[in-house]
């Protein structure tokens, strides 16, 4: 199985905050990489696909990088409605796996 | 603007089998241009991806449930379904089913349902 790290496990900001979290593979994944933003009570919804390609209506604010191993989803700066929990996926191998997910909180 | 919604038993004894069904609602499960998978969530855990369906009928699924786990798609019913067998308290989670597009070069998740919440307990 890939393994995916992520870190910070959690995190306090404030509005208006650049937030910077990383995702780090067990083997190269080359770009096969997405993040995905959950909030309380809802599903996942995804935020950037293929390392670095943002889905359709997820604000520009959102940008990710990394290619390999290492990974970044960076909030450039931070509203209210991003303090959520974000998690990485890959999807290089046929047994998709997920990172534990970084919970970002209010300062 | 296509949907999913879950569906199932909310309580599921231990040793029984899970069924879940997967709704889809504004397209359709048998459009080669996408397949589907199940994801679960158990409290306090991280998301771990449990399977997929392709149109074809052909599927894949996580080792760790490879022996317990059937994911098959119901055209005239526009369903997917989940069944678990020999459910343990380790199977109580949130249930997610999504859509990936299957003509795209990386593959991701990019519609997901609202999830369905399984508690297994006598």
């Amino acid at each position: 199985d890939i393994q995916m790290t992520q870190s910070p496990s959690s995190l306090s900001a404030s509005v208006g905050d650049r937030v910077t979290i990383t995702c780090r593979a067990s083997q190269s994944i080359n770009s096969y990489l997405n993040w995905y933003q959950q909030k309380p009570g809802k599903a996942p919804q995804l935020l950037i696909y293929a390392a670095s390609s943002l889905q359709n209506g997820v604000p520009s604010r959102f940008s990710g990088s990394g290619s390999g191993t290492d990974f970044t989803l960076t909030i450039s700066s931070l509203q209210r409605e991003d303090f959520a929990t974000y998690y990485c996926q890959q999807s290089y191998s046929t047994l998709w796996t997920f990172g534990l997910g970084t919970k970002v909180e209010i300062k | 603007q296509v949907q999913l919604q879950e569906s199932g038993p909310g309580l599921v004894k231990p040793s029984q089998t899970l069924s879940l069904t997967c709704t889809v609602s504004g397209g359709s499960v048998n459009s080669g241009s996408y397949y589907w998978s199940w994801i679960r969530h158990p409290a306090g855990k991280g998301l771990e991806w449990i399977g997929r369906i392709y149109t074809r009928g052909n599927s894949n699924y996580n080792p760790s449930l490879k022996s317990r786990v059937t994911i098959s798609l119901d055209t005239s019913k526009n369903q997917i379904s989940l069944k678990l067998t020999s459910v343990t308290a380790a199977d109580t989670a949130v249930y997610y089913c999504a859509r990936t597009p299957g003509s795209q070069y990386y593959d991701y998740m990019d519609v997901w349902g609202e999830g369905t919440t399984v508690t297994v307990s006598s």
